[in-house]
């Protein structure tokens, strides 16, 4: 199965400061026929079910805000949070579904310092 | 809108069953793959398995092969996932989830408690 290695744990960061949360794949999700990186990020919110925020490593779903954004590729991911709002506190999960068992990053929670 | 909405909360004892129910709306049930995720209280998310609710072909992952059954009725675009044998350390929010090749859209979550 393809392990999901998120960094850091967890992250405390100012409102309006930048928020920087990695994830590692210990095999490559990118798919040279369509040029695209297998590879998405969802925000889990205490309570709620996880929403996607990011699909195709980089392309924010709608209704997104821009302060997200999502780069890397092959095994080396990063999502971006540029300006924290007190509405991002949640869970953030890596998620690879190049291959099949679909897993997650174990998850890494965001709080306001 | 795209909508997923979940059977309710349930009890169960150690060694009893439980049938999760996913109804789908606002598009069309067989063009997507159906999965179904679980999360254990304050852990993360495991995949459990698939459905093509166009032809019914599943695939589990290893843990589950033998006590998870996933079934469609796409008269009523909804999906079902039944777990045999429950554990106690398998009490969990199960969720159905969309894949359109990501993960779209997320059902409200069902939660499961085992005990005794």
């Amino acid at each position: 199965d393809i392990v999901m290695t998120q960094s850091p744990d967890s992250l405390a960061v100012s409102l309006g400061e930048r928020a920087t949360i990695n994830c590692k794949s210990s095999q490559s999700v990118f798919y040279n026929y369509d040029n695209k990186n297998y590879l998405a990020w969802h925000q889990q919110k205490p309570g709620q079910p996880p929403k996607l925020l990011i699909y195709w490593a980089s392309t924010r779903e709608s209704g997104v805000p821009d302060r997200f954004s999502g780069s890397g590729s092959g095994t080396d991911f990063t999502l971006t949070i540029s300006s924290l709002q007190a509405d991002d506190v949640a869970v953030y999960y890596c998620q690879q579904y190049y291959y099949t068992p679909r897993t997650f990053g174990q998850g890494t929670k965001v709080e306001i310092k | 809108q795209v909508q997923l909405v979940q059977s309710g909360a349930e009890v169960k004892k150690p060694g009893a069953s439980i049938k999760v129910s996913c109804k789908a709306s606002g598009y069309t049930f067989t063009d997507y793959y159906m999965h179904w995720v679980r999360q254990a209280p304050g852990q993360g998310l495991e995949w459990m398995g698939w459905i093509n609710p166009k032809n019914g072909d599943t695939k589990f992952a290893q843990r589950f092969q033998g006590r998870v059954t996933m079934t469609r009725d796409t008269s009523i675009s909804t999906a079902y996932m039944e777990l045999t044998s429950l554990r106690s350390d398998e009490t969990a929010v199960y969720y159905c989830v969309r894949e359109a090749s990501f993960y779209d859209y997320w059902g409200q979550g069902t939660l499961v408690t085992v005990s005794s």
